[in-house]
């Protein structure tokens, strides 16, 4: 069965930085985008980007940009997201989530990591 | 950016209600919208895809229409664990965003 398992929970100070990984089984890796999404406490939910695990390309959201990098290791089948000059209003759970090309939708998550930065 | 607007929120019903959550995007996205459901300290669950195509699994409750700007999300008849958030999302074009979300509670 398909799964998408994240790294467990972060606390860091502002201007830190933090790497989120989601590791993938059940399926072929390199197949299908990975999609990161991020919820602020008590908050709705918020796009970030996406990484093609096959050729490595990106594509973020303008408000990241230059703060955010995606990466993969298909040889562990694991996605990253990196978020560097961290501020508290970064504190969110972060999601990856599987894009079904066939439907252009986010059909499979991963628990969701919380991030916390806090001085 | 395609900005999307969901209401009501928040919305109160009764188990057995037959509940409908709209969503419009500021756009046209034809078909390229799909609905989530999220409980408290849970990932989002895809419900539908594509604005009317049912997910596997999803009981056949759930059912969504509209393309274009306009479209809605409908449970025709609300079960004790139906009670969550909902979000419409599209997928037409980057940033792919979210609707603010719909918090369905018991009446």
């Amino acid at each position: 069965q398909v799964q998408l398992v994240q790294s467990g929970a972060e606390m860091k100070k502002p201007g830190a930085s933090v790497r989120v990984s989601c590791m993938a089984s059940g399926y072929t890796f390199t197949d299908y985008y990975i999609h990161w999404v991020r919820q602020a406490p008590g908050q709705g939910l918020e796009w970030m980007g996406w990484i093609n695990p096959n050729s490595g390309g990106t594509k973020y959201a303008q408000k990241i940009l230059g703060r955010v990098t995606m990466t993969r290791d298909t040889s562990i089948n694991t996605a990253y997201m990196d978020l560097s000059r961290l501020r508290s209003d970064d504190t969110a759970v972060y999601f990856c989530a599987r894009f079904y090309s066939s439907g252009w939708s986010l059909d499979y998550w991963g628990q969701g990591t919380l991030v916390t930065v806090s001085p | 950016d395609i900005q999307m607007t969901q209401s009501p929120s928040p919305l109160s019903a009764s188990v057995g209600d037959r509940v409908t959550i709209t969503c419009r995007a500021s756009q046209s996205i034809s078909n390229y919208l799909n609905w989530y459901q999220q409980k408290p300290g849970k990932a989002p669950k895809l419900l539908i895809y594509a604005a009317s195509s049912l997910q596997s699994g999803v009981p056949s409750r759930f059912s969504g229409s509209g393309s274009g700007t306009d479209f809605t999300l409908t449970i025709s008849s609300l079960q004790p664990e139906d009670f969550a958030t909902y979000y419409c999302q599209h997928s037409y074009s980057t940033p792919y965003t979210f609707g603010q979300g719909t918090k369905l509670d018991i009446k």
